[in-house]
């Protein structure tokens, strides 16, 4: 069966700080991996990867990927408190018609 | 933003009552998904389709069932409300189910 574990749960900053999130995955035959935003709505796209080590870079959110050891991190750099969310990751199925999800992490940046 | 809208956004109903949810999307998309989202859960897959009147179950289909009849609208049933189905729906579309989801903006669902 298809896993996606996120860590961690939960996580408080103060606006500059820099955060470090963690996806970890086990799923039968690797397609890609997606990251996704959710404030108080629907989850936003972020990145999708499909590749080891290259970095996807949108201003201040990068996130990499490391096929060997089964696991994708998100950085945020000089947070805002805009950017307090659930960050969901996730990975298409073995028979790649749907996606898995992680339980999220839950962040929160301080002013 | 993908065209999705969700339909009610906000519910309250009895249990025991029949409920319908409808997605509606504007972009053509073969694949639509129904999703339910609780604290501690995340995202769970209730059913999703691959095209007209073509769909199949996820992880948590027990007492919904879904219907397509036309491309752009998936419907979600719970036949008999329970309590434990008070949640928040939400609905995906992907032209590609390997690549991103576009998710509609919700549907707030209270089953009393």
């Amino acid at each position: 069966e298809d896993k996606v574990v996120q860590s961690p749960l939960s996580l408080v900053v103060h606006e500059g700080d820099t955060v470090t999130l963690n996806c970890s995955y086990e799923v039968t035959n690797f397609r890609s991996l997606l990251w996704y935003k959710q404030e108080k709505k629907a989850p936003t796209f972020l990145f999708m990867l499909t590749s080891s080590g290259i970095e996807k870079k949108s201003g201040r959110l990068s996130s990499i990927l490391d096929k060997k050891e089964l696991f994708s991190i998100l950085n945020i750099t000089a947070t805002q408190t805009g950017d307090s969310a659930v960050y969901l990751c996730a990975v298409p199925n073995n028979a790649g018609n749907m996606l898995t999800f992680g339980g999220g992490t839950r962040l929160m940046v301080k002013p | 933003d993908a065209g999705i809208t969700q339909s009610p956004r906000h519910k309250v109903t009895e249990t025991g009552t029949p409920v319908t949810l409808r997605c509606h999307q504007t972009e053509n998309h073969r694949y639509m998904y129904w999703y339910r989202q609780d604290p501690g859960h995340g995202l769970r897959l209730i059913h999703y389709s691959y095209g007209v009147k073509d769909t199949d179950k996820g992880e948590v289909s027990d007492g919904y069932s879904v219907s397509r009849s036309k491309t752009e609208d998936f419907l979600l049933t719970l036949e008999s409300a329970t309590s434990s189905q008070t949640s928040v729906y939400f609905c995906a579309i992907t032209r590609d189910p390997q690549e991103t989801q576009y998710f509609g903006p919700g549907t707030r669902l209270l089953v009393l």
